[in-house]
């Protein structure tokens, strides 16, 4: 089991640039998350899957767009990037059913820079 | 929907003393409640969970601590060692539907040697 792999680790965008961040996991987890957090800040949550095929938005949404076309795969788009999204991303999965839930399992970030 | 605070959001403590870090939540439905340890430039971890029919849990100098009534949670980390400095975070969550867990904002934990 790789738990949750995030690529890339690094990058540096321009402002305007367009990337996608990607993110699998192989744990068959339900719920998919992705996070962003600013230094020394906490976790903020700017999209999250309960499934393939439904996202919905979280706390900081705008600037970004994701999708889960599969159980494995939740990439995370950013368009136009601003200085304001410089910061470290993590991706994470969990599982969770009615009856019961777990813990979230992060990948290991991505660290953006946008100038 | 779940709200979750934390405190403090710095602990600062000399080696072999206790720590505690404390959570609040709003919905009494919340059952799960982990905790994670983030040290400097990692992910962050799982270090220990508290589900809502237990009321403490230990595992080594680590304890979480849970009172239904009042909607709150703690973590205990006793005798501290300088590679416990981190950032610790707790979360609540709530068995249903659309369920994502709710984070605190944090504390940092640094342990004087």
């Amino acid at each position: 089991n790789a738990g949750v792999t995030q690529t890339p680790k690094f990058r540096i965008l321009k402002i305007g640039q367009s990337m996608t961040l990607q993110c699998a996991q192989d744990m068959n987890h339900n719920y998919m998350y992705w996070y962003r957090q600013d230094p020394g800040m906490g976790l903020k949550l700017i999209y999250y899957s309960v499934g393939a095929g439904i996202t919905d938005k979280g706390e900081v949404p705008n600037g970004y767009n994701v999708s889960r076309s599969t159980t494995e795969d939740f990439p995370l788009r950013l368009e136009l990037a601003a200085p304001s999204q410089t910061s470290v991303y993590f991706c994470a999965s969990s599982y969770s059913t009615t009856d019961t839930n777990t813990e979230a399992f992060f990948g290991q970030g991505t660290r953006l820079t946008v100038v | 929907g779940e709200n979750v605070e934390q405190h403090p959001s710095t602990l600062s403590v000399q080696e072999g003393d206790s720590a505690v870090i404390k959570c609040t939540y709003s919905d009494s439905a919340s059952n799960y409640f982990p905790w994670y340890k983030q040290e400097l430039g990692k992910r962050p971890q799982l270090i220990i969970d508290i589900r809502s029919n237990v009321g403490e849990k230990k595992d080594q100098r680590i304890a979480v601590t849970l009172n239904k009534t009042a909607k709150h949670f703690s973590l205990h980390i006793t005798e501290t060692q300088p590679e416990d400095s981190a950032v610790y975070f707790c979360a609540a969550s709530i068995p249903w539907g659309s369920y994502i867990p709710t984070f605190g904002r944090g504390t940092s934990l640094i342990v004087h040697p």
